[in-house]
């Protein structure tokens, strides 16, 4: 079965800067999608960036990206001048066979 | 840009009651989905739905669960007789497949609390 594990419970940033979160997975499928969503305290689930496996190129999205080492099986997204509007959950998943397995989240607090 | 609705925002119920959820997934996306996400625990697949009918379910989607379509529309999720452990967050999602390769688009949720 597949696993997401994200290592991190808490991280915090100050404004401007870079900020990593990590994302393991465990899987035996060759292919697949990798997603980040952002969960701010309203709640809502916003997807973030996506990553295709069979894509080695590294997805990016305005101040978002990501770096996928698919040997590895890790997913980790960098966020660079960080925001105060940055600050939520973030939950990475996994995508194979119809349904998305998220990760237990990494919750990000953005400092001024 | 178009979006997942979802209504209503919260629910309270009585334990033992029924609930439905309603869901109003992106007018052109077939594939329709719930997860639920229990306050300070990580979100969880429930079902899956294509062409009328369950893709894929969860060991939590037990007999208590039944989805549906009832129109073009909407996507609903029932929980038949409520226990105290359903109290969560309730996300839909849909994807079309096609243009945007298995990207989920959820709805703002529906926060249930069972009493």
């Amino acid at each position: 079965a597949q696993t997401v594990t994200q290592s991190q419970p808490e991280m915090s940033v100050q404004e401007a800067e870079t900020v990593t979160l990590s994302c393991t997975y465990d899987t035996s499928e060759n292919n697949y999608y990798l997603f980040w969503y952002k969960q701010p305290p309203s709640r809502q689930m916003i997807l973030v960036i996506r990553q295709e496996a069979y894509k080695q190129q590294n997805a990016t999205e305005n101040r978002f990206s990501v770096n996928f080492q698919k040997a590895a099986k890790s997913f980790s997204l960098k966020i660079s001048d960080s925001q105060l509007g940055d600050t939520a959950m973030y939950f990475c998943a996994f995508y194979n066979t119809d349904k998305l397995i998220f990760g237990t989240g990494t919750r990000l607090q953005v400092f001024p | 840009e178009p979006e997942v609705t979802q209504t209503p925002s919260h629910q309270v119920t009585q334990m033992g009651q029924e609930v439905i959820l309603r869901c109003v997934p992106i007018s052109n996306h077939l594939y329709f989905y719930w997860y639920r996400q229990i306050l300070g625990q990580k979100v969880e697949f429930l079902v899956s739905f294509y062409n009328n009918e369950i893709s894929e379910k969860s060991e939590i989607f037990d007999d208590q669960f039944s989805v549906e379509r009832p129109d073009g529309s909407n996507f609903t999720l029932k929980i038949r007789s409520t226990k105290l452990e359903d109290s969560a967050m309730y996300f839909c999602a849909s994807n079309d497949r096609s243009s945007h390769k298995e990207t989920q688009y959820f709805g703002p949720g529906t926060r249930l609390l069972v009493l």
